[in-house]
């Protein structure tokens, strides 16, 4: 058991640039969440799959965030025309009974 | 709509000792989860220990328990004996069932004193 990985760990780019970023969840665990921390905050959720089906999105997911799960395995969080306010770390979850494990997150810092 | 409470921006403990991070929660569902995580400094968050509204015992995992009053709405983080390595920000969260999107409180910082 390797645990949630994320890739990109650090991604700094400039505003308005796109980006993407990939989690891989604990290979067994059916369900994928997406979370959004600032600084001094608690997590906040953003979306969430139960194998390929996204069944739930935060309306803190505006139309410039996308997520897919292609094949209900690894998951990516795409942000089109980033900006400053896009600062955050992004987590990224899976569960399984009545779990969840986080991975180490991917900080973007848009400049 | 579920909202967490942490009332404690920042607890202090002597190493060795006992350190309760308290916890209230506000929720319309009948069936829900309670969750604590520990996020120390490098930024990853660690599930320490899942309570569920049914569940008639309190859920103890190591040196964590979690002290579940229904009625008061509170879930309350007992660490027991406390280690140096406990220095770090803790969550309380909680979803609507025990498969469900997490919504977090704001977090308590503990600082474990030698």
């Amino acid at each position: 058991d390797t645990g949630v990985s994320q890739d990109p760990r650090h991604k700094i780019t400039k505003r308005g640039q796109n980006v993407t970023f990939r989690c891989d969840p604990i290979s067994e665990h059916n369900r994928l969440y997406w979370y959004r921390q600032t600084l001094g905050q608690g997590p906040e959720f953003l979306t969430y799959f139960q194998n390929e089906a996204q069944l739930e999105k935060s309306r803190l997911l505006s139309d410039r965030f996308s997520a897919e799960r292609p094949k209900g395995s690894f998951s990516t969080l795409e942000i089109q025309r980033t900006e400053q306010g896009d600062s955050a770390m992004y987590l990224c979850a899976s569960g399984a009974g009545d779990e969840q494990y986080f991975g180490p997150g991917t900080r973007l810092t848009v400049t | 709509a579920q909202k967490i409470t942490q009332t404690q921006p920042g607890m202090f403990v002597q190493e060795k000792e006992a350190v309760t991070l308290d916890c209230t929660y506000d929720t319309s569902d009948q069936s829900y989860g309670l969750f604590w995580y520990k996020q120390p400094s490098s930024g990853e968050m660690i599930f320490l220990i899942y309570q569920g509204s049914y569940d008639e015992q309190n859920a103890t995992e190591g040196r964590y328990s979690l002290n579940f009053q229904k009625a008061r709405k509170s879930a309350n983080l007992v660490i027991s004996a406390s280690q140096l390595g406990d220095s770090a920000m803790y969550f309380c969260a909680m979803s609507p069932t025990s498969y469900g999107k997490l919504t977090f409180g704001q977090g308590t910082i503990l600082t474990v004193h030698p």
